[in-house]
């Protein structure tokens, strides 16, 4: 059990650039989650897919947030002209249906300088 | 809307003593509950949830009850250990079963 996988663990970037985080679910999970958090908050979700599928999005993921999970498997998320205020902790999760407790990651601390 | 509230940001406790969670939450169409631990730059991880048609769930030191009149759920932790220490995330899952709504969590400190 390899657990849910994050890269990178840490990314600091200036205002204005692009990054892309990844994600790597637990091999039989066919649902994965990316949640934000920040500092003395909770985890707020932002999207989830079911397999290649994206099935919901939060108000927060802005036209500059975009994810992916294109057979399946691995997830990236991606920020476009980052903010300061996307300064948080992306984490991700998977669990292997609806209704299913939800395994995390340790999440992509990033910073936008 | 804050549809899941934990009103205590943090929480000391003595070793060997009980340790008392509490969080609240705003929305009957909750059907199940659940307790994170997060430790710092690690992910949250599971502990313990509870079901809304019952009103108590026990695994080994930990307990959770539920108040569903007054929308209302308790973590209790008995003995506390300085292992405990830690942030404490509550989160209800919404009846369509696809996400979590968590709460802001309450730091933890047991003291040894």
């Amino acid at each position: 059990d390899t657990g849910v996988s994050q890269n990178p663990r840490h990314k600091i970037t200036k205002r204005g650039q692009n990054v892309t985080f990844r994600c790597d679910p637990i091999s039989e999970h066919n649902r994965l989650y990316w949640y934000r958090q920040t500092l003395g908050q909770g985890p707020e979700f932002l999207t989830y897919f079911q397999n290649e599928a994206q099935l919901e999005k939060s108000r927060l993921l802005s036209d500059r947030f975009s994810a992916e999970r294109p057979k399946g498997s691995f997830s990236t998320l991606e920020i476009q002209r980052t903010e300061q205020g996307d300064s948080a902790m992306y984490l991700c999760a998977s669990n292997a249906g609806r209704g299913e407790k939800l395994f995390f990651g340790s999440g992509t601390q990033l910073s936008v300088l | 809307d804050q549809q899941v509230k934990q009103n205590s940001p943090s929480l000391s406790v003595q070793e060997g003593r009980i340790s008392i969670l509490n969080c609240d939450y705003t929305n009957s169409m909750f059907d199940y509950f659940l307790w994170y631990k997060k430790y710092p730059a690690e992910g949250p991880t599971f502990l313990i949830s509870i079901s809304s048609i019952k009103d108590k769930n026990e695994d080994g030191r930990f307990t959770v009850f539920l108040n569903k009149s007054a929308k209302h759920l308790s973590l209790h932790i008995v003995p506390s250990q300085p292992g405990d220490s830690a942030v404490y995330f509550c989160a209800a899952r919404a009846l369509d079963g696809n996400k979590l709504v968590f709460g802001a969590g309450t730091i933890l400190r047991v003291k040894s």
